[in-house]
């Protein structure tokens, strides 16, 4: 069975770096891409960015470009989302997915707030 | 980018009643359509891939078509269960767009 679970729920604070996780199980992490997609409070879905985890190419919208950090750990199964200064605009619910076959992790939660 | 348009963006309906959700891609993108369906405060769930066919375990009141700019998710038989935001997503041209989302609520 396929299955994305993805690290806890995040509380920090403006300024603060983070990195999220997301570990794939069930089928051969390097031969799909997989990607993060945010939500923010009431509002819809927005790619932000993917990884081919079999030779780490990475896309992001350009809304995301330059803002955040997608890698991924082939030896773990395990692909990032990473902060280096946060923001309150930041807050949002995380997703990551595998956009091809509709798997989706469970979701993480980040806040920030000072 | 590739855009894609869903519409409408909000629609009442009844049970029982036949639903059809647009999305319009901005360029052509085969059939690389999917449909989601999502309940608040939870993960969004695969509907439809591949524009026409049905994820595992979905019920087939649920069926999707199009190809190309211009797709469409139909659902029949509506049910208290079906009422939720839906999403259609395409992944010709990664990291992908989704549409606006559409949120169909009980008339």
């Amino acid at each position: 069975e396929v299955q994305l679970v993805q690290s806890g729920a995040e509380v920090k604070k403006p300024g603060e770096s983070l990195k999220i996780s997301c570990k794939g199980s069930g089928y051969s992490f390097t031969s799909y891409w997989i990607g993060w997609v945010r939500q923010m409070p009431g509002k819809g879905l927005e790619w932000m960015g993917i990884i081919y985890p079999g030779d780490s190419d990475t896309r992001y919208s350009p809304s995301f470009q330059g803002q955040v950090t997608i890698s991924a750990d082939k030896s773990i199964s395990t692909a990032y989302l990473q902060w280096s200064s946060l923001k309150a605009s930041d807050t949002a619910m995380y997703y990551c997915a595998r956009p091809e076959a509709g798997y989706w992790g469970q979701g993480t939660l980040v806040t920030v707030s000072s | 980018d590739i855009q894609m348009t869903q519409s409408p963006s909000s629609l009442s309906a009844s049970v029982g009643d036949r639903v059809t959700i647009t999305c319009r891609a901005s360029q052509g993108i085969s059939n690389y359509l999917a449909w989601f369906q999502q309940k608040p405060g939870k993960a969004p769930k695969s509907l439809i891939y591949a524009a026409s066919s049905l994820q595992s375990g979905v019920p087939s009141k649920f069926s999707g078509s199009g190809s190309g700019t211009d797709f469409t998710l139909t659902i029949s038989s509506l049910q208290p269960e079906d009422f939720a935001t839906y999403y259609c997503q395409q992944y010709n041209s990664y990291p992908g767009t989704f549409g606006q989302g559409t949120k169909l609520e009980i008339k």
